[in-house]
């Protein structure tokens, strides 16, 4: 069965660094989304894309944040310089259209530490 | 603004007990439900959803929830717990033309021998 694969599965910055947490999409979607969760806390929206656009995003993703299709396969949210209040799971997710009934198929997650 | 609430953020059962999990949501407009599941350390698996038609929906595992248009609610049931289904549960909706998927804040389940 498809499935959207996340990498790393942890990552640890310093504080001012620059991250890129990557995803791969399942194949045949269109649709590209990150959200993330603060630990203790619920899963907030980010960002999502379509047709190498950002189509809609949240008041978190302010302009620290970015994200990219890079090739066909990938799909990547940077974050240009770390707080410490990123600390978080990032999940990725994806769906093949933009549809309210469909689902959003979540990846594992990259789980982000920022020192 | 539109927002989902789950009552209870740790809900103990016994094993082989009912597993009631509740959600409601807030908006005039009825959403596309879901209800999704996270194991320790992986991500968010969807166990069911509702979009329209038979409002009681089944899906993985056991689990069922029935929306219910006029109490805005989407409970979720399991009739007898395993010790497998211990795990946070997460209600969510999302709207017809909106892009994004609103997260309840998680009930974490406990299922004790």
């Amino acid at each position: 069965e498809p499935e959207v694969t996340q990498t790393p599965s942890h990552q640890v910055t310093q504080m001012g660094q620059e991250v890129i947490l990557r995803c791969v999409p399942i194949s045949n979607h269109l649709y590209f989304y990150w959200y993330r969760q603060i630990l203790g806390q619920k899963v907030e929206f980010l960002v999502s894309f379509y047709n190498n656009e950002i189509s809609e995003k949240s008041e978190i993703f302010d302009d620290q944040f970015s994200v990219e299709r890079p090739d066909g396969s990938n799909f990547t949210l940077k974050i240009r310089s770390t707080k410490l209040e990123d600390s978080a799971m990032y999940f990725c997710a994806s769906s093949p259209t933009s549809g309210g009934a469909d689902e959003q198929f979540f990846g594992p997650g990259t789980r982000l530490t920022v020192l | 603004a539109q927002s989902v609430t789950q009552l209870g953020s740790h809900v103990s059962v016994s094993e082989g007990a009912l597993v009631l999990l509740r959600c409601n949501y807030s908006s005039s407009v009825p959403p596309y439900l879901f209800w999704y599941v996270q194991y320790p350390n992986q991500g968010l698996q969807l166990l069911l959803k509702y979009t329209t038609g038979a409002t009681l929906v089944k899906g993985i595992n056991g689990f069922e929830a029935e929306f219910k248009k006029s109490e805005t609610s989407f409970h979720l049931t399991k009739p007898s717990a395993h010790m497998s289904d211990a795990a946070e549960y997460f209600c969510a909706v999302r709207y017809t033309g909106g892009f994004k998927t609103i997260f309840g804040a998680g009930t974490r389940l406990f299922v004790k021998a």
